[in-house]
């Protein structure tokens, strides 16, 4: 099982530019998440899906939008990159319950100039 | 609303020194609890986790218990390795639909 996958691993932009950022999941997991971590803030949910058709803003969607696909994939798209968006994006997808576990991708590092 | 508080890093530890990091959440109820790691340029991994009053998760020597009475789930270890360096976050899941409330995690290094 590969678990969650992100593209791309990295990526430089300029200010103004879009772009979308993908991930899948292969363990047939209901909610996928969003965050993103910045020196010394820990990690802050950008968007959820609690199941296949819903999302729901978390903390700090401003300036980002999301689709929930299929039950596998939830891409992360950011209409007109800032240098405020210069992170490091990471997905996580958990099978929704309790004591569920989140499972993390490896991360995305934008970087936004 | 549910929240995390973790001890402030960066913790240095020399190796085989005694770990403890401390995590103290607010929630109505009783959510579950879990320690998730991580490794330089990796993802977060679950390291443990505690989904009932007074269970204790344990992994990889790392132990930590889920105490209501203290609303506290401190991480500890016996004895650390620099193989464990690493940021530790602790993190909160409250209901079935819900979405996980993490601390702002804790920088630990280990030196030889």
């Amino acid at each position: 099982n590969a678990g969650v996958t992100q593209t791309p691993k990295f990526q430089v932009l300029k200010t103004g530019q879009s772009m979308t950022l993908q991930c899948a999941q292969d363990m047939n997991h209901n909610s996928m998440y969003w965050y993103r971590q910045d020196p010394g803030m820990g990690l802050r949910l950008i968007y959820y899906s609690a199941s296949e058709g819903t999302t729901d803003k978390g903390e700090v969607p401003n300036g980002y939008n999301v689709s929930r696909l299929n039950k596998r994939e939830f891409s992360l798209r950011l209409e007109s990159a800032a240098p405020s968006q210069t992170s490091v994006y990471f997905c996580a997808s958990e099978g929704g319950g309790q004591r569920e576990t989140q499972y993390f991708g490896p991360g995305t590092r934008l970087l936004v100039l | 609303g549910n929240s995390v508080t973790q001890m402030e890093g960066p913790v240095t530890l020399s190796e085989e020194a005694f770990l403890t990091i401390n995590c103290t959440y607010t929630a109505t109820g009783y959510p579950s609890l879990f320690w998730y790691v991580q490794y330089p340029g990796e993802g977060l991994q679950l390291l443990l986790k505690a989904t009932k009053a007074d269970d204790k998760g344990s992994n990889k020597g790392f132990e930590a218990t889920y105490r209501k009475e203290t609303t506290s789930f401190h991480l500890e270890k016996g004895s650390v390795q620099v193989s464990d360096s690493a940021v530790y976050f602790c993190a909160l899941k409250h209901t079935n639909a819900g979405k996980s409330t993490f601390g702002d995690g804790t920088t630990l290094t280990v030196k030889p």
